[in-house]
């Protein structure tokens, strides 16, 4: 258990529906990723927080994923009108960031969509 | 886009042989990371290499880093079977707004056979 903690782990949906992740980081790491994983692919960026500011998104996420880290503690992945290419593993990872960084990560949210 | 390219994507090997795995990346580096992820699970950290390293160990893991040529080698001695899992390298690089980030590579497939 590495401390950061990720619900659901497993969420099936139909296409056209909104789904919603949480991620509850280490916490005393100001630094939240979600990234997204496919069968044999390494983790796919998708956007990253240090505290509460969204410092970057993916250029590939389209306007229905949206990520949010409200006070700067636990944050929500939102994928609006899923489609069946959204089927992945959702991982989220938090950190210290000191001028470098390792990362802790959950265990991910399985999505698929039916 | 990915940074980082491991080779071999796959490797197969017995218990007590050692397994070598490599990473290439194409920018400037802090530092590189290595981590281990078992089927359906988060990623783990396993060990971090700076830039002006050459050579470092943790316990049955040897990583090397040749910044003139780009590429990383994890080395895991004495094979286990609790070592089989999917391998991933991970570089910083500079993000959006100098931010850094980790960017990771495809990863190889270990399976240790017992």
């Amino acid at each position: 258990d590495t401390g950061v903690s990720q619900n659901p782990r497993h969420k099936i949906t139909k296409r056209g529906q909104n789904v919603t992740f949480r991620c509850d980081p280490i916490s005393e790491h100001n630094r939240l990723y979600w990234y997204r994983q496919t069968l044999g692919q390494g983790p796919e960026f998708l956007t990253y927080f240090q505290n509460e500011a969204q410092l970057e998104k993916s250029r590939l996420l389209s306007d229905r994923f949206s990520a949010e880290r409200p006070k700067g503690s636990f944050s929500t992945l939102e994928i609006q009108r899923t489609e069946q290419g959204d089927s992945a593993m959702y991982l989220c990872a938090s950190s210290l960031w000191t001028g470098s960084e390792k990362l802790f990560f959950g265990s991910g949210t399985q999505l698929s969509v039916l | 886009s990915q940074q980082g390219e491991e080779d071999p994507q796959a490797l197969s090997i017995q218990e007590g042989e050692n397994a070598t795995m490599n990473c290439s990346y194409k920018t400037s580096i802090n530092n590189l990371q290595w981590y281990r992820q078992n089927s359906g699970r988060g990623l783990v950290h396993l060990i971090l290499i700076r830039s002006n390293e050459r050579e470092k160990h943790s316990g049955r893991l040897r990583v090397t880093l040749d910044t003139s040529k780009k590429s990383s080698s994890l080395l895991i001695t004495a094979s286990r079977a609790a070592d089989t899992a999917s391998y991933f390298c991970a570089t910083d690089a500079l993000g959006a707004g100098n931010n850094r980030k980790l960017i990771w590579g495809l990863g190889t497939s270990l399976a240790v056979n017992p």
